[in-house]
């Protein structure tokens, strides 16, 4: 059965620290993974996603991820936070449906980040 | 572009009414949308798959005759929770997969939260 593991409910980080956001997922096929963020009280925005490729994506507000099959992984990571990033992140892996289509999303139980100043 | 718009925002009732909540896309066309309910501090749980013109597919546990959906045209989605109840209080997101490029990506509401009293 799919499943997204994101072992770190609650992570604290200075401002201007780097970040790294652990996910690792169940999947019987290539997955497509995505990263969504959060904020208090609001919907989900689309971070980054990874279909094929590159395994390194670029994502917005200074974003990336790797994604390692053979650790089935998708570690989200910042080098510099800011304190306008802390959210709710959240981790999902996408079934296929109909052939490429993206189908339903299997989500991880987010990770809260806390940026000091 | 890809914009959902989610209606109202924050929805307060009395016990055994019922409250609809509506899903747009604003700019595009979505043959599939999705609701999801999330509690405090945790993932997003997917209630039902919602296509334009069928029955929604609800998931395991996920009473149909108590949240009822309707996919009436390609724009817009309705959740229905029928005879609202305390345990029916949550934030409930909905989500509405893309088109052409944008096919393999679920696009998010801001959400509602609904609180019966």
């Amino acid at each position: 059965a799919q499943s997204v593991t994101q072992p770190d409910i609650h992570i604290t980080v200075s401002e201007g620290a780097s970040l790294e956001l652990r996910c690792n997922y169940s999947y019987g096929a290539t997955p497509y993974l995505f990263w969504y963020v959060q904020s208090p009280g609001q919907g989900l925005q689309l971070l980054l996603k990874y279909f094929s490729g590159d395994t390194l994506v670029q994502g917005i507000k200074g974003f990336e991820a790797e994604f390692k099959r053979s650790q089935s992984s998708f570690n989200l990571r910042k080098p510099s936070v800011h304190w306008s990033d802390a959210a709710e992140y959240f981790c999902a892996v996408g079934a296929q449906w109909r052939g490429s289509t993206l189908g339903r999303l299997y989500f991880g139980r987010g990770t809260q980040l806390t940026v000091w100043p | 572009g890809a914009v959902v718009s989610q209606h109202p925002s924050w929805v307060i009732c009395k016990s055994g009414t019922s409250v609809k909540i509506e899903c747009r896309s604003l700019d595009f066309q979505a043959t599939t949308m999705f609701w999801y309910r999330q509690f405090p501090k945790q993932s997003l749980m997917l209630m039902a798959t919602s296509n334009e013109g069928s029955k929604a597919t609800y998931e395991q546990g996920v009473e149909k005759d108590k949240f009822l959906i309707n996919h009436a045209s390609l724009t817009l989605s309705t959740l229905t929770v029928t005879s609202a109840h305390p345990e029916d209080s949550s934030f409930y997101i909905c989500s509405a997969r893309g088109q052409g490029s944008g096919k393999n990506i679920q696009y998010f509401g801001a959400g509602t939260r609904l609180s019966v009293l």
